[in-house]
């Protein structure tokens, strides 16, 4: 079954602080991976892209990891900001029939206190 | 321009009211969705338009129905809604559905059914 499962659910840390955040997919036949933040009450905007060959990819405090070979990402935050606050969804696509699919995580809610 | 315009931003409607939610983007993406999102999960898929055909309907219930105008609008007509469709409801644009792009998504609305 195609599925995307992100931990941990919430997570709160102090600003300033690093944190790291989990994707498991079991997505076949996997196209790409996305990071995207979701302000509350917006829509979500994307972060980042991994592609099958790609492990690491950074994006100014953001930097995303891929292991293709565990179908495993990760989405690590340095020097969070309270304007970092938001729900984190890993996106994974697959080609179905000539479509792509975009398959959702159950994301995680940070929470960045002063 | 980068930008997927929804409107209204927020909604409320009774049960036997009509109304639409109505979708815009102008950066030439031939793949349009809307997509359902209750607090606290990720969106969830209702449709996808590709090349301004319904490609996609995930079982949606009829009282939704959407429509695509031309390929730079998106249009979703509420009828005889009842509460539990009070969600926010998400529009987002991609390429094509046979490319892995990224998903733009407007801002939203907040749709409340009494």
């Amino acid at each position: 079954k195609n599925q995307v499962e992100q931990s941990p659910q919430s997570l709160i840390i102090l600003e300033g602080k690093n944190c790291t955040l989990q994707c498991n997919y079991t997505v076949s036949p996997f196209s790409n991976l996305r990071w995207y933040k979701q302000d509350t009450g917006r829509g979500p905007v994307s972060l980042t892209i991994m592609t099958f060959s790609e492990n690491t990819k950074s994006n100014g405090r953001y930097t995303a990891t891929l292991d293709a070979d565990t179908k495993q990402s990760s989405l690590h935050i340095t020097a969070s900001q309270l304007s970092d606050s938001a729900s984190y969804i890993c996106v994974v696509s697959r080609a179905t029939s000539g479509t792509y699919k975009y398959i959702f995580g159950t994301g995680t809610r940070l929470k960045v206190l002063a | 321009d980068t930008e997927v315009t929804q409107t209204p931003k927020h909604l409320v409607m009774g049960m036997t009211n009509k109304k639409s939610l109505k979708c815009e983007q102008h950066m030439g993406h031939r793949a349009m969705y809307w997509y359902k999102q209750k607090a606290k999960k990720p969106p969830e898929l209702m449709f996808v338009y590709s090349y301004e055909k319904l490609s996609i309907n995930e079982s949606v219930p009829s009282r939704f129905s959407p429509e695509c105008p031309n390929s730079s609008l998106l249009n979703l007509h509420l009828h005889a809604l009842q509460p539990e469709d009070s969600a926010l409801y998400l529009c987002a644009s991609s390429p094509e559905t046979g490319v892995a792009g990224e998903l733009f998504f407007g801002e939203g609305s907040r749709l409340t059914v009494l």
